[in-house]
């Protein structure tokens, strides 16, 4: 019931092109949605978060898709670029006593060519 | 500042060698974790202190021992590791009043 599932395990789109990742998770009790960016040697950072109250958020080229009723959740990427390659980590995460309980899907890694 | 420091980079040791990895962050969270990630991996939680108490402890070997000296620090003793333990451990960080991890860069451990 923690599981995260994300499709696919890779991507390879062109630039100028829009990526599309999927998310997946079982336990309704997950209060908030995040996507971490992982370069090669680095740490995750965040790049974008949804809460389930919330259908949709936009940032920049950036959208996270959320269907609260399905416990799906989405990435578009649009007018992917070079830089944007890297992996991909949808997460589910809840509060517990003063920390966060982050469930992280397996991982997708975008490759954007020229 | 909103950076996660993690000390070395890179660690190589041996099966019988005694070693520590340092993590600092100064933005005043309360809760710092340990996760393990393997290549073409998600991060794997290992330890998670909330005001400098150890909250959870995810059956992780004895051979990892983790210490949070303060509410700035949490260090990561390794003893009598093995091959399989190789792996990038990142250090994360988070205020209790945002639901945001903030990870440093990790430390790359190799273990002969």
């Amino acid at each position: 019931q923690q599981q995260v599932k994300q499709s696919p395990q890779s991507l390879i789109v062109q630039k100028g092109g829009i990526s599309i990742i999927n998310c997946a998770y079982e336990n309704t009790a997950f209060d908030y949605f995040p996507w971490y960016q992982q370069f090669p040697g680095k740490g995750p950072a965040l790049l974008i978060a949804i809460r389930p109250d919330v259908s949709e958020k936009k940032e920049g080229r950036f959208t996270i898709s959320f269907n609260k009723s399905a416990k799906q959740f989405s990435l578009h990427i649009m007018d992917s670029q070079p830089g944007d390659s890297a992996t991909y980590f949808c997460a589910a995460s809840r509060r517990a006593g003063g920390y966060q309980k982050v469930t992280f899907g397996t991982g997708t890694k975008l490759q954007v060519i020229p | 500042d909103t950076e996660v420091t993690q000390t070395p980079k890179h660690l190589v040791m041996g099966m019988t060698n005694k070693k520590s990895l340092k993590c600092e962050q100064h933005m005043g969270h309360r809760a710092m974790y340990w996760y393990k990630q393997k290549a073409k991996k998600p991060p794997e939680l290992m330890f998670v202190y909330s005001y400098e108490k150890l909250s959870i402890n995810e059956s992780v070997p004895s051979r990892f021992s983790p210490e949070c000296p303060n509410s700035s620090l949490l260090n990561l003793h390794l003893h009598a590791l093995q091959p399989e333990d190789s792996a990038l451990y990142l250090c994360a960080s988070s205020q209790d009043s945002q639901v945001i991890l903030f990870f440093g860069s990790g430390t790359q451990l190799s273990v002969l």
